[in-house]
């Protein structure tokens, strides 16, 4: 089982959709969750990060948290063209000192 | 101001060449990261620095050789690397090492290409 697991996509929805990308992740005393996005040949930038359970709402974006089902997913409202990107997860588990894990990332298409 | 910047944006080098690559941060952050990745995959990590010290490397191979000569700067030294070294190198910073929670932010890469 991979440490953090995401579906690798392409996710393709219509522009103004919402889009719901999702992540699992293995250790269950994970404490820091990290959302990125990836244009194709750029670097990731960060967009979310969520530590406790529940919602995190930021504009159009949504991190939300469940631990109990190792479960963080990130919801974009009004989806736009732009966000046609790569999303990565990513998870500080306790078990890796200075170190992030991330998924293979989901690949979002937004259709105009 | 969340910047990393990274030099150079590209390098082409031979496999006899030494090289390095620089990345520096202005934000008083005491962490600093090397990562690579490859096309279609996600970073993955290669040396962490935390309060200018060593404090991880993956088993990466002795011809990647990192340094820190201060809190602001990270260079990663080159020599003898294979083609398929090829690769977006990735420098990162956090306040903190990462177990802290503290957020990690990524330069904008440099794209080696090894010839």
């Amino acid at each position: 089982q991979k440490e953090v697991e995401q579906n690798s996509g392409p996710l393709s929805v219509p522009e103004g959709a919402i889009a719901s990308l999702n992540c699992t992740y293995s250790d269950r005393g994970s404490q820091s969750f990290f959302w990125y996005r990836q244009y194709s040949g750029k670097s990731p930038e960060l967009i979310m990060s969520i530590y406790s359970n529940g919602d995190k709402e930021d504009g159009r974006f949504t991190a939300q948290l469940n631990k109990a089902s190792q479960y963080v997913s990130l919801l974009i409202r009004d989806s736009q063209p732009s966000d046609s990107a790569t999303y990565l997860c990513a998870v500080n588990p306790p078990s890796n000192t200075g170190k992030l894990i991330f998924g293979q990332g989901t690949t979002l298409q937004v259709k105009p | 101001d969340t910047e990393v910047t990274q030099t150079p944006k590209h390098l082409v080098m031979g496999m006899t060449n030494k090289k390095s690559l620089k990345c520096e941060q202005h934000m008083g952050h005491r962490a600093m990261y090397w990562y690579k990745q490859k096309a279609k995959k996600p970073p993955e990590l290669m040396f962490v620095y935390s309060y200018e010290k060593l404090s991880i490397n993956e088993s990466v191979p002795s011809r990647f050789s990192p340094e820190c000569p201060n809190s602001s700067l990270l260079n990663l030294h080159l020599h003898a690397l294979q083609p398929e070294d090829s690769a977006l190198y990735l420098c990162a910073s956090s306040q903190d090492t990462i177990r802290a929670g503290a957020e990690a932010f990524f330069g904008q890469g440099t794209r080696l290409t090894v010839v």
